[in-house]
């Protein structure tokens, strides 16, 4: 199956700093990714949508201006959490998504804001 | 808005025990996704059923597609300590979006 890799795989963070988050397509071109962000032993909650050269599509409550998602090119989006704050302290996963074929997902990213 | 039950949510069974896990909705969705993840990793492709009444087979487990499409279960057979993680159905909705039920959390005891 295709790979998504996420990097960094852990990052440790002062609070109000902001950090980024790549998830990367390694052998095929994405035109859809998706990030999620899940909660210890709950399920993954979609955040939004990324397309490749358009403004990602965001889930009802996730504030677009606290997390910015880029997706420059169509095996690279990004996802920057802003003024990050220990609430925001969480497992973050990406997808990658070829048209109408499945979604494979990245590694995860886990988020801890001190 | 589409949703997805998903029970049980916790479940601790000794190594040898059959179990099921049931995923339900009261919408259709055009196909229906079973992932297993690992804790700090990503969730891992299972299976993807899209005909209504569809039964897929992999090793122990079995999958079901409900007959309307709203519906699906998981059954492992003589469970193992392997088989413990967190299993995840996942509706895929017109839009392509994944809809995730809420998990199910399997412990298999040796």
């Amino acid at each position: 199956g295709a790979v998504v890799s996420q990097h960094p795989s852990r990052v440790i963070c002062k609070s109000g700093t902001s950090v980024k988050i790549e998830c990367r397509s390694l052998d095929f071109q994405a035109t859809t990714m998706f990030w999620y962000r899940q909660f210890p032993k709950q399920s993954l909650m979609l955040m939004a949508t990324s397309n490749e050269g358009s403004k990602a599509t965001y889930e009802q409550g996730v504030e677009k201006d606290k997390f910015l998602i880029n997706h420059a090119s169509l095996t690279l989006s990004t996802l920057t959490v802003t003024s990050a704050h220990p609430e925001d302290s969480s497992f973050y996963i990406c997808s990658a998504r070829v048209q109408s074929t499945e979604a494979f997902f990245g590694q995860g990213t886990r988020l801890t804001v001190v | 808005t589409q949703l997805l039950e998903q029970s049980p949510q916790f479940l601790s069974i000794q190594e040898g025990e059959n179990l099921t896990v049931y995923c339900n909705s009261s919408s259709v969705f055009s196909s229906l996704q079973w992932y297993r993840q690992e804790p700090g990793e990503g969730p891992v492709l299972l299976v993807t059923v899209v005909t209504g009444g569809e039964v897929k087979k992999l090793k122990r487990l079995t999958f079901q597609f409900g007959d309307a499409r709203k519906d699906s279960s998981l059954h492992i057979t003589a469970a193992q300590p392997g088989d413990t993680g967190l299993y995840l159905c996942a509706g895929v909705s017109q839009g392509g979006k994944l809809i995730f039920g809420q998990g199910t959390e399997l412990s298999v005891k040796p």
